[in-house]
């Protein structure tokens, strides 16, 4: 597609259950970004891949959450035992080469609520 | 810890009129700086960068950069009512060339 994809837009979960957020980048771009944003914050960065490996993954708040990119393309953000601190947009960003070099492209994001 | 501080608003400018929005980072090493626009509901998206000490002009739009004090800006000359949004300012980690370090954004309104 033209632009990064997020799917779904909307997400509403029960605590406790899991849930996967997937991303499909701009074809070509190798840089792929979670962040989350919570209302009034900016974004915060959960974890960086490139191609296929994650670079840093240093954001991510604990072990429940998990994010892969098996193929170097689509990305997908696990998250277990969901709790409802955990509600926020979460956005993908891509971008042809490390975001400080070059524009991130984000997708719409998709907004998680745990009720 | 690396921080970026931006006065959160709402900035309320008339039409027409320039207004002028601020952000001070924390990392003496950070080389690159953006400029993000987001509407309520939407994703950011890039207004400008500014990698330079001094000015940057991309049509109604300046980037501003002072590495010594640590401060950069934006300007929006002839300010529309379309551009009412958050703008994020965003630098990059002197560690890294890919984490970025984000603002809270501040909120723009203009006027009609």
């Amino acid at each position: 597609g033209a632009g990064v994809s997020q799917t779904p837009s909307n997400k509403v979960t029960e605590k406790g259950k899991y849930v996967e957020l997937r991303c499909d980048p701009i074809s070509g771009h190798t840089a792929l970004y979670w962040y989350r944003q919570s209302l009034g914050q900016g974004p915060e960065f959960l974890i960086y891949f490139q191609g296929t490996g994650a670079a840093d993954d240093s954001g991510l708040p604990n072990d429940r959450f998990f994010a892969v990119r098996p193929e170097g393309s689509v990305s997908t953000l696990k998250i277990q035992r969901t709790e409802r601190g955990d509600s926020a947009v979460y956005l993908c960003a891509s971008s042809p080469g490390p975001a400080g070099n070059t524009e991130a492209f984000f997708g719409q994001g998709t907004r998680l609520t745990v009720v | 810890q690396k921080e970026v501080e931006q006065n959160s608003g709402p900035l309320s400018v008339p039409e027409g009129a320039i207004a002028s929005l601020n952000c001070t980072y924390s990392d003496r090493g950070s080389q690159s700086f953006f400029w993000y626009r987001q509407y309520s509901g939407k994703s950011p998206e890039l207004i400008m960068f500014i990698y330079s000490n001094g000015d940057k002009e991309d049509g109604r739009f300046t980037a501003q950069l002072n590495k010594a004090s640590q401060y950069v800006s934006l300007l929006i000359r002839d300010s529309q009512p379309s551009d009412s949004a958050t703008y994020l300012c965003a630098v990059a980690s002197g560690d890294s060339n890919y984490q970025l370090i984000w603002g809270a954004g501040t909120k723009l309104i203009i006027k009609p």
